[in-house]
């Protein structure tokens, strides 16, 4: 039933190790969306992809790289983690590329130690 | 300057009052105007949309002013259930969502 959703919830990982995050969405959008929101609650797009071309690529290190095998899953990896990646990282979907029907997954919390 | 400023509050507010937050954004070419609420370690969901004419929808009315580029969202009659961020969102181009930092709001019994 849930329409966005990511893997996993919580993820507790050392500095220099590289971890991926998942995001599959059912509502038939193709447009995902990775967005990061800090420990100051500031939310930042990272990544966008339409019917898996990444159209969106903000201003974020090369150790994160999205992957959007189809229009339903776009995943998130990051390589070499660092202290300031620690925040939660959200998924969302569209429908074409309207931001107005943005839903959002439930978020995973990432803490790099 | 913030390309989306809003007051960060936290407003402090009784059950049934009614309660404004104010939002400022620096582009003009702005395209669209939205109100997002983000509950305490939950994603956000899209609250409503703010159109030029101002639009209702139950206890929450949105209202823009181009020419000063300012959104507001009035809730009347608060609830405790209404205690949560909330998140101006302003689109230049509609692909992409600026987010201001949100404003805190508890509504207290």
């Amino acid at each position: 039933d849930t329409a966005v959703s990511q893997t996993p919830k919580y993820l507790v990982t050392q500095m220099g190790n590289d971890k991926s995050i998942k995001c599959e969405q059912n509502l038939g959008h193709d447009t995902m969306y990775w967005y990061k929101q800090d420990s100051k609650k500031f939310l930042k797009i990272m990544f966008s992809y339409n019917n898996k071309e990444l159209i969106i690529n903000e201003t974020v290190p090369n150790r994160f790289s999205p992957k959007s095998p189809d229009k339903a899953h776009l995943n998130l990896h990051i390589n070499s983690l660092e202290l300031g990646d620690s925040a939660v990282y959200f998924c969302a979907s569209s429908q074409e590329i309207k931001v107005d029907t943005q839903y959002f997954g439930p978020g995973t919390r990432l803490t790099v130690l | 300057r913030k390309e989306v400023e809003q007051d960060p509050g936290p407003f402090n507010v009784p059950e049934g009052a009614t309660v404004a937050f104010n939002c400022t954004y620096s582009n003009s070419a702005s395209q669209s105007f939205f109100w997002y609420r983000q509950d305490c370690r939950k994603e956000p969901k899209l609250l409503m949309s703010v159109y030029s004419s101002g639009n209702e929808d139950g206890r929450f009315t949105a209202q823009l002013n181009r020419a000063s580029q300012y959104i507001s969202l009035l809730i009347r009659d608060s609830k405790l259930s209404d205690s949560a961020t909330y998140l101006c969102v302003v689109s230049l181009n509609n692909r992409k969502l600026i987010w201001g930092l949100g404003t805190s709001l508890a509504v207290n019994p």
